[in-house]
């Protein structure tokens, strides 16, 4: 299994300000993904990040508003941008095993926008 | 596209009592199906998979057979103890080889009573 650390855990931001979240793996994969878990609902993919190529975004998701990096084959960061309440959320990182096809998750990052 | 149902909660039981969460998906093809579970303060952790027809996945004493022609994958435990409590998460993936990101249901709350 993987181990991946995210940053920062939670914070509280001001509507209009931009945070950029930090995702960290122990091991070289090759795709990364992002998802969304809005509170008291389930996980939705945001995108999917491959080292050396434009990060792949699911529908009502856009690169102008959550912008991905991808620098190297263990870490990743996403920003969520201009932000207002409703994108009050956990944000995960996560990972998958293309052997067994397991996919492991880091611990989130709550954000709250006031 | 892809979509997983599964049973909202919150699920009471009593400590020892037999457990269902149901979970039916949608997907073209043969999907790999997952059963994730949320202790409490914890992060997203993978409980059981099965990757093809009539295979079984089982951990902790939880089991669930993907089952092709009802496109079901029923979260089943004999006996469940408080420390079962939690929220659990059906999932699938498409045939991607691990190269893409999971659908997630809703999430069902268990809530177990001594």
């Amino acid at each position: 299994s993987a181990v991946i650390s995210q940053k920062p855990s939670r914070d509280i931001c001001q509507r209009g300000t931009s945070l950029t979240i930090q995702c960290q793996v122990d091991s070289q994969v090759t795709m990364m993904f992002w998802y969304r878990q809005q509170p008291g609902q389930s996980l939705t993919l945001i995108a999917t990040a491959n080292q050396g190529s434009e990060a792949t975004y699911e529908s009502g998701f856009v690169i102008d508003k959550f912008p991905i990096s991808r620098p190297n084959l263990t870490f990743s960061t996403l920003t969520v941008s201009n932000m207002s309440p409703e994108d009050s959320s956990i944000y995960l990182c996560s990972v998958r095993d293309r052997v067994n096809l397991s996919a492991f998750f880091g611990q989130g990052t709550r954000l709250t926008v006031v | 596209g892809n979509s997983v149902t599964q049973m909202e909660g919150p699920v009471t039981l009593s400590e020892e009592a037999f457990l269902t969460i149901n979970c039916t998906y949608t997907a073209t093809g043969y999907p790999s199906l997952f059963w994730y579970v949320q202790y409490p303060g914890e992060g997203l952790q993978l409980l059981l998979k099965a990757t093809k027809a009539d295979d079984k996945g089982s951990n902790k004493g939880f089991e669930a057979t993907y089952r092709k022609e009802t496109t079901s994958f029923h979260l089943e435990k004999g006996s469940v103890q408080v420390s079962d409590s939690a929220v659990y998460f059906c999932a699938l993936s498409g045939r991607g080889g691990g190269a893409d990101g999971l659908t997630f249901g809703k999430g069902t709350h268990l809530i177990i009573q001594p």
